[in-house]
């Protein structure tokens, strides 16, 4: 059974720039969620994604945007990057309806 | 809504003795509750989870953990740590109806363990 990746594993942009960061699901799971750790905090809820619909959202501008694959991979791009952005982007798999997400390792996203 | 607090942002041990992690949540609705571990430069991992039924829960790495409705707890355990323990614990809650089960996450409580 094949865990949930993501890629790329580190990311440095400037201000203003926009980004895409990918994740692979784990097999089985329609569900994808990502989330912002920032330096010391714990994870924040940014959107899941089932069915290639966005399925919740937490409260992230909509500068922050996903995508879900029919294979169930899953983008996420920020744009007009700010200092802020910078953190752990970590996706979570997981089947809807069930109450356990799994994570990837996350990309860690510096922006200058 | 819910929340979560973890009452301590760094808790240091030495090898071979016990240690709990503390986690308060408040919802208004029933709950799902979870631990997980984050080891440098790695993404979450899943310690144990309640979801119902017994209280006491037991995980992996021989953490358990102890689900207090009327105190709105949910204290991590392990009788006695290693230095392979030395990690970030992150206490979750969800609610448990709806279908999304999105975890609200605490802070974190880093673990550090010392030889």
């Amino acid at each position: 059974e094949t865990g949930v990746t993501q890629s790329p594993t580190h990311l440095i942009k400037t201000r203003g720039q926009q980004v895409t960061l990918r994740c692979s699901s784990q097999s089985g799971h329609n569900t994808v969620s990502w989330y912002q750790q920032a330096l010391g905090q714990g994870p924040q809820f940014i959107f899941q994604y089932y069915r290639e619909e966005e399925n919740g959202r937490g409260n992230f501008p909509p500068r922050f945007s996903g995508l879900q694959f029919p294979n169930y991979s899953s983008e996420l791009n920020v744009n007009a990057l700010e200092l802020d952005d910078s953190a752990l982007y970590l996706c979570a798999s997981s089947s809807q309806g069930t109450d356990t997400q799994y994570f990837g390792p996350g990309t860690r996203l510096t922006v200058l | 809504a819910q929340s979560v607090t973890q009452l301590d942002s760094q808790v240091p041990v030495f090898e071979e003795a016990p240690v709990e992690l503390r986690c308060n949540y408040s919802s208004s609705v029933s709950v799902y509750l979870f631990w997980y571990v984050q080891y440098p430069n790695q993404g979450l991992q899943l310690l144990l989870k309640y979801l119902s039924g017994s209280t006491l829960v037991k995980g992996i790495n021989g953490f358990e953990a102890e689900f207090n409705k009327s105190q709105t707890s949910f204290h991590l355990r392990k009788p006695s740590v290693h230095i392979s323990d030395t990690a970030e614990y992150f206490c979750a809650v969800s609610g448990a109806s709806g279908g999304s089960y999105i975890p609200t996450f605490g802070r974190g409580t880093s673990l550090i363990v010392h030889p």
